[in-house]
């Protein structure tokens, strides 16, 4: 019955691949996140996603892409992956229907190596 | 821009001792703030949050947080650690409804038995 899950947890692969990484969401929220977490605990948003569009893009390389099949699923796929791309991702959701403010529920993160 | 500070990257303190982890942002409009722990290996998890009204708010695992306005904080605070607190905490402030979050760098607790 987890909430926020992602797949693969940890995650390792040479330069120049192209790698994805999954999230699914449970809790009927609508709208969903990645973010880059850094080998100094920084974290940064890269994307959010409402209702299957594209709200936010943080100064992330286009080799990194958000795709949303559905409501409950928001994967990230990177394309020649390089070094320091090497961080900890996580997905989160949030329920922002009512126009209030509420917070994100975390996945448990997928550490990505690029060697 | 908005951003989140966390003034002490690592604060170690003794089991049973009290415990404040400050929190400064910058935002122009009412914050909504948040703190958040992060244990080795682990994801996010929610201790609080404020959004309006009482500014002091209570949080899970013994933890509450005050608002400050005149000081724009939100510090964090516990009278009693134990050594499962040991964790990495973040504060974050949400804008414009939940299209963005803001974290602060994290302050790593450190809890001597």
């Amino acid at each position: 019955d987890t909430a926020v899950s992602q797949t693969p947890k940890y995650l390792v692969t040479q330069m120049g691949n192209d790698k994805s990484i999954k999230c699914e969401q449970n809790l009927g929220h609508d709208t969903m996140y990645w973010y880059k977490q850094d080998s100094k605990k920084f974290l940064k948003i890269m994307f959010s996603y409402n209702n299957k569009e594209l709200i936010i893009n943080e100064t992330v390389p286009n080799r990194f892409s958000p795709k949303s099949p559905d409501k409950a699923h928001l994967n990230l796929h990177i394309n020649s992956l390089e070094l320091g791309d090497s961080a900890v991702y996580f997905c989160a959701s949030s329920d922002t229907s009512s126009g209030l403010y509420n917070e994100q529920f975390f996945g448990p993160g997928t550490r990505l190596t690029v060697l | 821009a908005q951003s989140v500070t966390q003034p002490d990257i690592h604060i170690t303190v003794s089991e049973g001792a009290s415990l404040e982890l400050r929190c400064n942002y910058s935002y122009g409009a009412t914050p909504y703030l948040f703190w958040y722990v992060q244990s080795p290996g682990q994801g996010l998890q929610l201790l609080l949050k404020y959004f309006s009204g009482d500014t002091l708010v209570q949080g899970i695992k013994g933890f509450e947080a005050e608002f400050k306005r005149s000081q724009s904080s939100f510090n964090l605070r516990k009278p009693s650690v134990h050594w499962s607190d040991a964790a990495e905490y973040f504060c974050a402030v949400e804008y414009n409804y939940g299209q963005n979050f803001v974290f602060g760098p994290g302050t790593r607790l450190s809890v001597l038995p």
